[in-house]
C-alpha cells in the first residue's frame, strides 16, 4: 500500500512568488490535514479536511493561504504571495475514518528568499 | 488550549543502553490520546507509540515503552537496547478524545533529536 506522498520534495522561491504544494493521502483515507514546522518550532496544525470539506481551518496562518481538496483525493496547498516567514517544512497526514492514527507524508521544505 | 512541552532539545545514548525522553502536556479534557512519532533523518514521520489517556496501564511496542503519569500530566517515552536505527527526532504529540471538528489535529511538542552513539 502507498503512503502519503508529497510533492514536491523541496522548493525554493523568491518573496511574492505564487507556490502550490501537494499531497496524495493513502487511498480510501477520508481525513486529511496540513502541518507546517517553522525552524525550531513545534508542528503546528493548518488545516483538516473530511473529503472535500475543510472541517476546520483554524490553524491557517492568514489569507495567502488557501488548501483545496478537489474530489476528496489528493489536496493541494498555495501560497500567494509567499513571504520569508512562510519558510518551513509543510507535513501531510491523513487518516480513516475515526482512526486515531495518522499517517504522514515526507513533507515539503520550502523557503523563500 | 492544550499545550506539549518537550524540554530536552537533544538527548544522546550509547548503543544498547537504555534512554528515556520527557513529555509534559497540559489540558484540562479528560478524553484524549498521546503519540510519540518518530522522524528519522531525510525520512518521513511514523508512529511509534499510542497511548490512551482512560487506559492506566502504560503502552509498550517491542523495546519502546511509556511512562504515563496522568496526574502529572507526563507522558515520557524509554528507549530500551537502543540501536543504531532508532537515531531521529522525537515527537510527542497530542489529541483530543473528542474526534470530529476542531480536535482531529494533533498538537506537537518541539522535538527531541535523538542521537545513538556506537
Amino acid at each position: 500500500e502507498a503512503g502519503v506522498t508529497q510533492f514536491p520534495s523541496h522548493s525554493v522561491i523568491e518573496k511574492g512568488q505564487t507556490v502550490t504544494l501537494r499531497c496524495d493521502p493513502i487511498s480510501g483515507h477520508d481525513n486529511l490535514y496540513w502541518y507546517r514546522r517553522v525552524m525550531g518550532k513545534e508542528i503546528k496544525f493548518l488545516l483538516h479536511f473530511v473529503k472535500e470539506s475543510k472541517q476546520d481551518e483554524s490553524g491557517m496562518p492568514n489569507n495567502r493561504f488557501l488548501a483545496e481538496r478537489t474530489g476528496g483525493t489528493y489536496s493541494t496547498l498555495k501560497v500567494q504571495p509567499a513571504e520569508l516567514e512562510d519558510s518551513g517544512v509543510y507535513f501531510c497526514a491523513s487518516s480513516q475514518g475515526n482512526q486515531r492514527e495518522q499517517f504522514f507524508g515526507p513533507g515539503t521544505r520550502l523557503t523563500v528568499l | 488550549a492544550q499545550t506539549v512541552t518537550q524540554s530536552q532539545p537533544e538527548m544522546s545514548v550509547q548503543e544498547a543502553e537504555t534512554v528515556t525522553l520527557s513529555c509534559t502536556y497540559d489540558t484540562s479534557e479528560s478524553d484524549y490520546y498521546l503519540f510519540w512519532y518518530k522522524q528519522p533523518p531525510s525520512r518521513q514521520m511514523i508512529l511509534v507509540i499510542r497511548q490512551e489517556a482512560y487506559k492506566q496501564q502504560n503502552a509498550t511496542e517491542n523495546r519502546f515503552s511509556v511512562n504515563f503519569q496522568k496526574a502529572a500530566k507526563s507522558f515520557s517515552l524509554k528507549i530500551s537496547d537502543s540501536q543504531l536505527g532508532d537515531a531521529a527526532m522525537y515527537f510527542c504529540a497530542y489529541r483530543s478524545g473528542n474526534y470530529g471538528g476542531s480536535q482531529g489535529n494533533l498538537i506537537f511538542g518541539k522535538g527531541t533529536k535523538l542521537s545513538v552513539k556506537p
